[in-house]
């Protein structure tokens, strides 16, 4: 069955640093998300991308976020300077249209020291 | 945000016996509603959905049944499996006010255990 891969599975970087992760969705999808969770909180959408360009955004993907689909098939996100409040799971989603199921892939957690 | 809420933060049942989740949402807009089941470590894994247009959806052992009026869902699970032990998330959404269906607001969760 196809399936959403994300790398890496885990990540720990200094607060300040880039960080970049990377997804490779479903190769038919269309609609490419980023969620995440901190631990012992709910899951909770970041971006959705449609099109090459933003699509929706919640108050969390602030101007440290970024995301890009460079070459058609890797689908990243980037933080531009993080902070310890990003550590987090982050999971990548896709799904074929807007109204249709949301495969998530296995995550990457992200540690900030 | 409170939007989506699962009271039981933990359920346990004997295998074979039915799971019942049950899930509440506040925002009137939803009209999509999805259960994901996730084991540590590991991604949401789709399990079954719901639109707004009918009160109840069935695949194999799982069965979402919707309650507009009390602004509430629930997943049955028959017969329960040792296999089934994990956290189950309810999640909704809705396209009505710019947003998309891939907006998805999740509750907290509700872990399953099934003793054999």
């Amino acid at each position: 069955e196809p399936e959403v891969t994300q790398t890496p599975s885990h990540q720990v970087t200094q607060m300040g640093q880039e960080v970049i992760l990377r997804c490779v969705p479903i190769s038919n999808h269309l609609y490419f998300y980023w969620y995440r969770q901190i631990l012992g909180q709910k899951v909770e959408f970041l971006v959705s991308f449609y099109n090459n360009e933003i699509s929706e955004k919640s108050e969390i993907f602030d101007d440290q976020f970024s995301v890009e689909r460079p070459d058609g098939s890797n689908f990243t996100l980037k933080i531009r300077s993080t902070k310890l409040e990003d550590s987090a799971m982050y999971f990548c989603a896709s799904a074929y249209s807007s109204g249709n199921t949301i495969y998530f892939g296995e995550g990457s957690w992200l540690t900030v020291v | 945000d409170q939007q989506v809420k699962q009271n039981s933060p933990s359920l346990s049942v004997q295998e074979g016996r039915i799971s019942i989740l049950n899930c509440d949402y506040t925002n009137s807009m939803f009209d999509y509603f999805l259960w994901y089941k996730k084991y540590p470590a590991e991604g949401p894994t789709f399990l079954i959905s719901i639109s707004s247009i009918k009160d109840k959806n069935e695949d194999g052992r799982f069965t979402v049944f919707l309650n507009k009026s009390a602004k509430h869902l629930s997943l049955h699970i028959v017969p329960s499996q040792p296999g089934d032990s994990a956290v189950y998330f309810c999640a909704a959404s809705s396209n009505a006010g710019g947003t998309s269906y891939g907006k998805l607001t999740f509750g907290q969760g509700t872990i399953l255990t099934v003793h054999p």
